[in-house]
């Protein structure tokens, strides 16, 4: 069964670090999304992709965050300069038009 | 308001009891899709089911099964003879057109003890 890869699977950088998340959607999939979700709390949504171009991110994506989608296979996730409060598992997804969602299997993301 | 809410924090219960997970969900669309996905202790994300707006049947899977009902907004989801291996956190979500996303509840531990 295809499935969304996310590299790496655990990524420890020093505060004021750049990060770069990288995820592989599933090659038919349109839609694409990175949410994240801090150690025992809900999940949260931080930004769609679609037809090259975000379509809706909230507020927790601000300027210190950047999405990518470089070569047509590859989603990124960039952190310009990670604080300690990002530290949180990320997961990218990607969808169909009929929203069958598939997550990848996360980034562990500590920041020091 | 969009909105999911999970109101059962933890629930604990000896293996082969039936148990149930409550999921209320809040949205003025009319066309929605509700999702259960299971987190294990591992930490992925694994979807369990999606069901439209427009489709009201349950659904049963196995040991699985969901009761959707949209007089009460609710889309309950029930483990029947539970396993230890069906300790996780289980997240309800809400996608609706509007503003393409997926909002999730706080989620429900669920540990069965053996």
């Amino acid at each position: 069964e295809p499935e969304v890869t996310q590299t790496p699977s655990h990524q420890v950088t020093q505060m004021g670090q750049e990060v770069i998340l990288r995820c592989v959607p599933i090659s038919n999939h349109l839609y694409f999304y990175w949410y994240r979700q801090i150690l025992g709390q809900k999940v949260e949504f931080l930004v769609s992709f679609y037809n090259n171009e975000i379509s809706e991110k909230s507020e927790i994506f601000d300027d210190q965050f950047s999405v990518e989608r470089p070569d047509g296979s590859n989603f990124t996730l960039k952190i310009r300069s990670t604080k300690l409060e990002d530290s949180a598992m990320y997961f990218c997804a990607s969808r169909t038009n009929n929203y069958g969602y598939t997550f990848g299997s996360g980034t562990r993301l500590t920041v020091v | 308001a969009q909105k999911v809410t999970q109101a059962q924090t933890e629930i604990s219960v000896v293996e082969k009891e039936d148990v149930t997970l409550d999921c209320v969900y809040e949205t003025r669309d009319t066309t929605y899709y509700l999702f259960w996905y299971k987190q294990p202790p591992s930490g992925e994300l694994v979807f369990l089911i999606r069901r439209n707006s427009f489709d009201e049947q349950n659904e049963i899977s196995g040991r699985y099964s969901w009761n959707f009902q949209k007089s009460t907004s609710s889309f309950n989801f029930t483990i029947t003879a539970s396993q230890v291996v069906d300790s996780a956190v289980y997240f309800c979500a809400l996608y609706m057109d509007s503003n393409y996303q997926l909002i999730w509840g706080a989620g429900t531990k669920l540990i069965i003890k053996p």
